[in-house]
């Protein structure tokens, strides 16, 4: 059974500074992975997908993330917060096994301050 | 493509009563997801069909809930005497079916209160 970890439930930055948004996950298989965001009283919203592609995967709004296998990791990136990128996080997994179930980690609330 | 449409936006019910809620798909896809997320946490997996077939169920998933996509278009999430643990955000996605097009489209969810 595929899981995800998100290992920091709050991170805070300073505007301008880099974000970093760790993720672990766990899979059988070879996994999809995502990161969603989700603003306050709004829906949630696809940041970016890997699929086996590149290993680097650029998403919207300035946003990166890497697979790295060895690691079962896919931190989510971004060179320079903005306040508008204030928001919950959240890393998904569906394993690729065949069954198209996402599950979804506990979230990474990103505080940006002035 | 109008976005996946949830109804009602929000539902109060008191405990013991049964309460439905629809989703509306994007129309060309052929999956669809139920969730449900409380406060502070990651959305929970319910379960999801693929056209009008029901293929997976969360085994937390009590025996109150049940879900139907009686044509594999629009879908009803039903509870049966509704617990006050049953209040969260109960959330819709649909997905496409072509091969590395899989991603979930979200629907802006249904808050249920049980009081």
């Amino acid at each position: 059974a595929q899981s995800v970890t998100q290992l920091d439930s709050h991170v805070s930055v300073s505007e301008g500074t880099p974000v970093l948004l760790r993720c672990n996950y766990s899979s059988s298989y070879s996994p999809s992975l995502f990161w969603y965001v989700q603003h306050p009283n709004k829906g949630l919203q696809l940041l970016l997908k890997y699929t086996s592609a590149a290993t680097l995967v650029k998403g919207i709004n300035g946003f990166e993330a890497e697979f790295k296998k060895s690691e079962t990791s896919f931190h989510l990136t971004k060179p320079s917060a903005h306040m508008s990128d204030a928001a919950e996080y959240f890393c998904v997994v569906s394993d690729g096994s065949g069954t198209y179930k996402y599950i979804f980690g506990t979230g990474t609330r990103l505080k940006v301050l002035a | 493509d109008t976005g996946v449409s949830q109804d009602p936006r929000h539902k109060i019910t008191k405990r013991g009563q049964n309460v439905t809620f629809r989703c509306d798909p994007i129309s060309e896809h052929n999956r669809l997801y139920w969730y449900r997320q409380t406060l502070g946490q990651g959305p929970e997996f319910l379960t999801y069909f693929q056209n009008e077939a029901q293929l997976e169920k969360s085994r937390l998933l009590s025996d109150r809930f049940s879900a139907e996509r009686p044509k594999g278009s629009f879908s009803t999430l039903e509870i049966q005497r509704t617990e006050q643990g049953d209040s969260a955000m109960y959330l819709c996605a649909s997905s496409p079916l072509e091969g590395g097009k899989e991603k979930l489209f979200f629907g802006s969810g249904t808050q249920l209160s049980v009081l």
